[in-house]
C-alpha cells in the first residue's frame, strides 16, 4: 500500500529563513504527491503536485518540492518564510484502494510555526 | 469559478442524533469525494461518488453514508452520533476521480461538526 511519512510534526523558523519540511513515501510504483497547506479554521489548499513530468516543482507562495526516487522524498521547501506561511502542511500520496479507484493518503502534518 | 462550497461551516449536535453535511463541487467536476479530520485520526477517506453512484469506500462504519444528486452536488449522513465523530468534515471534487495531473482534487472550507 502507498503511504507518507512526514517526519516532524512541529516546525519552527524564524522569519526569513529557510523552511524544510519533510515527507517520505512508500510505494512500489511511481506515486502521484501532493503537498496542500491548512489555515487555521480552513479548508485544505493545493500548494503544488508531482506527477512525474518534473523531478523539482514548483508551487504556489514561493514552495517547491524536489522528488528523490532514490531517497524516497518529497521535501517542501521555501527559501524565505514569511509570517503568512505559519500554518498546517499536508503530504499526501494519490494511492489505489481495493477497488482500484483512487483515494488522497494523507500524512500525519507538520505545524509550522513563523517567528518574528 | 466557485471553488468547492460546503453547508453548514458549524453545527452542534447531540450523541444519538443525525446530521446531514452538503457540498456542492466545483462547476464540471463530477467525482465528490468526502474525508474526515480529526486530531487523533488525522485526515481519513470517507467515499468517493461519481455520476450518482458510490464507486470508493475508505473504513469507517455504516452509520457513515452519503449520495450524490444528478448535478453532481453531494451530501453525507452520520446517523445515531458518537463523541468520537466530533471533526472537521472535508469534501473534495476533481473532473472525474482518475489520476492526475488530469484530476487534482480540490478542497473545500469543510464542515465542523460537533457532538455532546
Amino acid at each position: 500500500a502507498q503511504s507518507v511519512t512526514q517526519l516532524g510534526s512541529h516546525v519552527s523558523v524564524s522569519e526569513g529563513a529557510l523552511v524544510l519540511l519533510r515527507c517520505n513515501y512508500s510505494s512500489s510504483v511511481p506515486p502521484y504527491l501532493f503537498w496542500y497547506v491548512q489555515y487555521p479554521n480552513q479548508g485544505l489548499q493545493l500548494l503544488l503536485k508531482y506527477t512525474s513530468a518534473a523531478t523539482l516543482v514548483k508551487g504556489i507562495n514561493g514552495f517547491e518540492a524536489e522528488f528523490k526516487k532514490s531517497e524516497t522524498s518529497f521535501h517542501l521547501t521555501k527559501p524565505s518564510a514569511h509570517m503568512s506561511d505559519a500554518a498546517e502542511y499536508f503530504c499526501a500520496v494519490s494511492a489505489r484502494g481495493d477497488t482500484g479507484r483512487r483515494a488522497l493518503t494523507f500524512g500525519s502534518g507538520t505545524r509550522l510555526q513563523v517567528q518574528p | 469559478k466557485a471553488g468547492v462550497t460546503q453547508t453548514p461551516r458549524y453545527l452542534i449536535k447531540t450523541r444519538g442524533q443525525q446530521v446531514t453535511l452538503s457540498c456542492s463541487p466545483i462547476s464540471g467536476h463530477r467525482s465528490v469525494s468526502w474525508y474526515q479530520q480529526t486530531p487523533g485520526q488525522g485526515l481519513q477517506f470517507l467515499f468517493e461518488y461519481f455520476s450518482e453512484t458510490q464507486r470508493n469506500k475508505g473504513n469507517f462504519p455504516g452509520r457513515f453514508s452519503g449520495r450524490q444528486f444528478s448535478n453532481s452536488r453531494s451530501e453525507m449522513n452520520v446517523s445515531t452520533l458518537e463523541l468520537g465523530d466530533s471533526a472537521l468534515y472535508l469534501c473534495a471534487s476533481s473532473v472525474d476521480g482518475g489520476p492526475p495531473p488530469g484530476n487534482t482534487i480540490y478542497f473545500g472550507e469543510g464542515s465542523w461538526l460537533t457532538v455532546v
